[in-house]
Parts: structure tokens; C-alpha cells; sequence
């Protein structure tokens, strides 16, 4: 099946600082990427959508400018949590839907990436 | 938007069927049935989907409802490695996938 990456797969940062988290389709064009978090024990919660080329959209109750979401190419759509605090601790995942598979296809996930903020 | 309801757990033995229920009594035409699974400090990975009909594949089975209100993910013969959080996903009409809290598989050997 396709592949998504994302790197790096863990990260830890100190409290104040900014954190960016690549996601990249590696043999498919992705136009669309979702960027999910997940606490321990918990189930993903989706943050936001992206399409190639435009603003990405955010779900109610996250915050837009903490969370940068740029998608500057159908391969590569990037995370920027910004001014990290300790409660921004989580697992973030990526996934990515290619153009042929919009209406019923299948999303692929990255493997995560787990930030630690100190 | 549509919503499934699955149990929070199952136990299997190794080597032995294992059927995962899923409901989705709110589901409309054109939702598609999506099953994923979730290991461990992973992201998920995909295993079947299905809109009407059975869908086999080499990883498991999808069973749906005639009524299409419910639907059962089949792992033929259970392996340890098949132990993770299984989720049952209706694409909905903005076509984002919006995760439950899915079922934990525990396989004994």
C-alpha cells in the first residue's frame, strides 16, 4: 500500500519553543493531509484538514495559530506547534489521501510522531 | 454526522476466528464502512472497507448488514501480532474520518 512518513517519530522540547513535524506521501500525491492527536489512552482526535495549496481548516477548539499547518506540495504537508507547553504533549499523526481515492478510498497514516514538551 | 458504537475490548485465542462487532445505526447511503487498527505507539493501518457488499481481503473479511446498520470485521485465524485497537470509521459528509474509541483486541497464546 502507500506510504506516509513523518519525522521526526519523537521529538522533545523545552517549554516556549517551537516544533515542526513533517509528513510526506512518499509514492503517491497527496491533496488532501489530516493532521490527528492523541493522548494516552485516548483516540485520535482530528485538528485539522489540509488541501494542497490552500488555508488548512481547523476543527472548533483548536487553535489556529498555535497549530500551523503549512501543505506547500502534493507530497509534503508540515505541523509548527508553536510556544510548546507542557499540556501540547502528545501523539501527533498525520494521513494522507491521494486524488484517486477522494470519494471511497482509503486514508494512510504516518507512523506518529510523539512530542515530549519539559 | 454518522457515529458506530463497538465494545471497548475482546479476547481471542491465538489461531482462532475473531469476529469485532461494529453499529451504525445512523448511517446513510453513501458512507462507506472504513476498519482500521491501531498498535502501540503507531499510527493506524488500514484493513478493509466496504460500502454494500462482503469484502475480503488478505488481511480479514468485512461482514455488512443488509440494513447496512452494522457490520463485522473477521480476522480468520487471530495472531499475536493481530492484538491493537481496531476501529470501525464511517467517512463522513466532509469526508474526514472521525475516530471512536474503538475496540481493544487482547489475542492469548
Amino acid at each position: 500500500g502507500a506510504v506516509v512518513s513523518q519525522h521526526p517519530s519523537r521529538v522533545i522540547c523545552k517549554s516556549g519553543t517551537s516544533v515542526k513535524i513533517e509528513c510526506r506521501s512518499l509514492d503517491f500525491q497527496a491533496t488532501t493531509m489530516f493532521w490527528y492527536r492523541q493522548f494516552p489512552k485516548q483516540s485520535l482526535m482530528l485538528m485539522a484538514t489540509s488541501n494542497e495549496g490552500s488555508k488548512a481548516t481547523y476543527e472548533q477548539g483548536v487553535e489556529k495559530d498555535k497549530f500551523l499547518i503549512n501543505h506547500a506540495s502534493l507530497t509534503l504537508s508540515t505541523l509548527t506547534v508553536t510556544s510548546a507547553h507542557p499540556e501540547d504533549s502528545s501523539f501527533y499523526i498525520c494521513s494522507a489521501r491521494s486524488r484517486g481515492a477522494a470519494l471511497t478510498g482509503e486514508l494512510f497514516f504516518g507512523e506518529g510522531s510523539r512530542l515530549t514538551v519539559l | 454526522d454518522a457515529k458506530t458504537t463497538q465494545p471497548n475490548s475482546m479476547e481471542s485465542n491465538e489461531e482462532e476466528p475473531v469476529h469485532l462487532p461494529c453499529n451504525h445505526s445512523t448511517i446513510s447511503g453513501t458512507d462507506y464502512i472504513h476498519w482500521y487498527r491501531q498498535l502501540p505507539s503507531q499510527g493506524p493501518e488500514y484493513v478493509i472497507h466496504g460500502l454494500t457488499s462482503n469484502v475480503n481481503n488478505r488481511m480479514a473479511s468485512l461482514a455488512i448488514a443488509e440494513d447496512r446498520k452494522s457490520s463485522t470485521l473477521i480476522l480468520h485465524r487471530a495472531t499475536l501480532r493481530d492484538a491493537a485497537v481496531y476501529y470501525c470509521i464511517l467517512r463522513d459528509r466532509w469526508q474526514n474520518f472521525v475516530f471512536g474509541p474503538g475496540t481493544r483486541l487482547s489475542v492469548l497464546p
